[in-house]
C-alpha cells in the first residue's frame, strides 16, 4: 500500500496567518491527491482534488500544489472557521490511503 | 441537496456482527462510486473500502478484508457495510461517502462500539 505522511502533526497559528501543510507519498502518485477538512461532530469536507483543483464552494484562500511524492495545502489567511484537522488522501491505486492528519489549532 | 445518512450503528460484543446502511439522496446514486471510511476514538480517517457504480469492482483495506462486505442496492439508493467478527479496535465512527477515488460528499456517520 502507498503510505501518506503529513507534517506537522499539529500546527499552532493565529487568525490571518499563512499556513502550509505538507503531505508526502511513499511512491509516485502523479497528481492523484485530495485534501479534506474535518471537525468534530461534522461531516468531513472535500477541499481539493487532483492535487490543485479547488472543490466548488471552497474559499479561494485554500490552495493545493505538488505532484509525484510531495504536496502542500496552503491557507493564505487563516480564518476562525479554519481551525480543524486536515487530511491528505491518495487515489493513485484502488487501495486508498489517508495521511495521519494535521491539527490546526490556536 | 446531496445528502448521505448512515444508520445501523450500536453496541455489539466482540465477535459479533452488524450491518450499516447509508441512504443517499440529491444525486444520481447509480452513477456514483461509494466508499466507507471510519475514525476511531482519537484517531485519523481510515478508508475501509469502495464500490463502483454497479458493484462490479469492490476493493477493501487489508485491515477489514475477509470480515467486512460492501454492497449496494441502486433501486433503493442505498449502500451497505456488513461487518462480522468484530473486534474492540473496530470501535469507531463510520462514514459513507460519495466517490470511490476521492470522497466528494460525506455523511455525518454512525457510531459502532465493540465492547463486552
Amino acid at each position: 500500500d502507498i503510505q501518506m505522511t503529513q507534517s506537522p502533526s499539529t500546527l499552532s497559528a493565529s487568525v490571518g496567518d499563512r499556513v502550509t501543510i505538507t503531505c508526502r507519498a511513499s511512491q509516485n502518485i502523479s497528481a492523484w491527491l485530495a485534501w479534506y477538512q474535518a471537525k468534530p461532530g461534522k461531516a468531513p469536507k472535500l477541499l481539493i482534488y487532483k492535487a490543485s483543483t479547488l472543490e466548488s464552494g471552497v474559499p479561494s484562500r485554500f490552495s493545493g500544489s505538488g505532484s509525484g511524492t510531495e504536496f502542500t495545502l496552503t491557507i493564505s489567511s487563516l480564518q476562525p472557521d479554519d481551525f480543524a484537522t486536515y487530511y491528505c488522501q491518495q487515489y493513485d491505486s484502488f487501495s486508498l490511503t489517508f495521511g495521519q492528519g494535521t491539527k490546526v489549532e490556536f | 441537496e446531496v445528502q448521505l445518512v448512515e444508520s445501523g450503528g450500536g453496541v455489539v460484543r466482540p465477535g459479533g456482527s452488524l450491518r450499516l446502511s447509508c441512504a443517499a439522496s440529491g444525486f444520481t446514486f447509480d452513477d456514483s462510486g461509494m466508499s466507507w471510511v471510519r475514525q476511531g476514538p482519537g484517531k485519523g480517517l481510515e478508508w475501509l473500502g469502495g464500490i463502483n457504480w454497479n458493484g462490479g469492482r469492490i476493493v477493501y483495506a487489508d485491515s477489514v478484508k475477509g470480515r467486512f462486505t460492501i454492497s449496494r442496492d441502486n433501486a433503493k439508493n442505498s449502500l451497505y457495510l456488513q461487518m462480522k467478527t468484530l473486534r474492540a479496535e473496530d470501535t469507531a465512527l463510520y462514514y459513507c461517502a460519495r466517490g470511490d477515488f476521492y470522497m466528494e460528499v460525506w455523511g455525518r456517520g454512525t457510531t459502532v462500539i465493540v465492547s463486552s
